[in-house]
C-alpha cells in the first residue's frame, strides 16, 4: 500500500531535549515536505526537498533542520524545542511538480514541547 | 492580509443539503488552485484540482475559480455525514513553487 510513514504519532517532550520525528515513504517519491498545523493558521511548510541531498527551506524553518540522505526517508530534527514548536506536524511525499502530482500526507506527528 | 483566507466554521449543515466553501486570496500570481480534505486525526487528502476560472466538476463535488474576483469555492451537492472534515484550500504561484494552504473551514454534516 502507497503511504507516507511518520512516527511517532505523538510525542510530549520538555524544552531543549533534542528530537527527532521520522518520515519514509515507499511510492519513490522524489519531492518531500515537512509541515506544521497550528489553528488559525492552516498549514505552513518548515523544509522541503527536491531529491536525495537537496533540501531548501520553507515558510517557517527557524529551529528545524532537516536531511535527505535517501529518497524514502526525510527526517525532521529539532535541536533545542521550545514550547512555541508545539504543533501538529505532517511529512509529505509527491512525485512532481504539486499541481501535477497530489501530495501523500503521512497521519501526523502530534507534538508537545512542555 | 493573509495570502489565503478562509473562513474557519464550524459549518453544520443537515445531510443532503448543498454545501458551499470558500477561499479569497490577495496574490493574482497563484495559477493552481487545490481543495484537500482532511478527517479528524488524519493528513490531508487531495479532493480537486483547477488550474483555470470555471467549473470542475468531480461527482458530488464542484470546484469553481473566479480569478477576477480572487475567489475560489467548493460546493459539495447532496452532502453525507462522511463529508464531516476540514476543507483546506490550497494555492500555487508556478511549478515547483510551494503550495500555500488555507487555515482550513470545519464541517459537519448531520444525519
Amino acid at each position: 500500500e502507497a503511504q507516507v510513514t511518520q512516527n511517532p504519532r505523538y510525542l510530549i517532550t520538555v524544552t531543549g531535549k533534542k528530537l527527532t520525528v521520522t518520515c519514509s515513504q515507499n511510492m519513490n517519491h522524489e519531492y518531500m515536505s515537512w509541515y506544521r498545523q497550528d489553528p488559525g493558521l492552516g498549514l505552513r511548510q518548515i523544509y522541503y526537498s527536491m531529491n536525495v541531498e537537496v533540501t531548501d527551506k520553507g515558510d517557517v524553518p527557524e529551529g528545524y533542520k532537516v536531511s535527505r540522505k535517501e529518497k524514502r526517508n526525510f527526517p525532521l530534527i529539532l535541536e533545542s524545542p521550545s514550547p512555541n514548536q508545539t504543533s501538529l506536524y505532517f511529512c509529505a511525499s509527491s512525485s512532481g511538480p504539486v499541481r501535477d502530482e497530489k501530495l501523500f500526507f503521512g497521519s501526523g506527528t502530534q507534538l508537545s514541547v512542555l | 492580509q493573509k495570502e489565503v483566507e478562509q473562513d474557519p466554521g464550524p459549518l453544520s449543515v443537515p445531510e443532503g443539503a448543498i454545501v458551499s466553501l470558500n477561499c479569497t486570496y490577495s496574490n493574482s500570481a497563484f495559477q493552481y488552485f487545490m481543495w484537500y480534505r482532511q478527517y479528524s486525526r488524519k493528513g490531508p487528502e487531495l479532493l480537486m484540482y483547477t488550474y483555470s476560472s470555471g467549473n470542475k466538476e468531480d461527482g458530488r463535488f464542484t470546484a469553481q475559480v473566479d480569478k477576477s474576483s480572487k475567489y475560489i469555492s467548493l460546493f459539495i451537492r447532496d452532502s453525507q455525514p462522511s463529508d464531516s472534515a476540514t476543507y483546506l484550500c490550497a494555492l500555487e504561484k508556478t511549478s515547483y513553487d510551494k503550495v500555500i494552504f488555507g487555515p482550513g473551514t470545519s464541517l459537519s454534516v448531520i444525519p
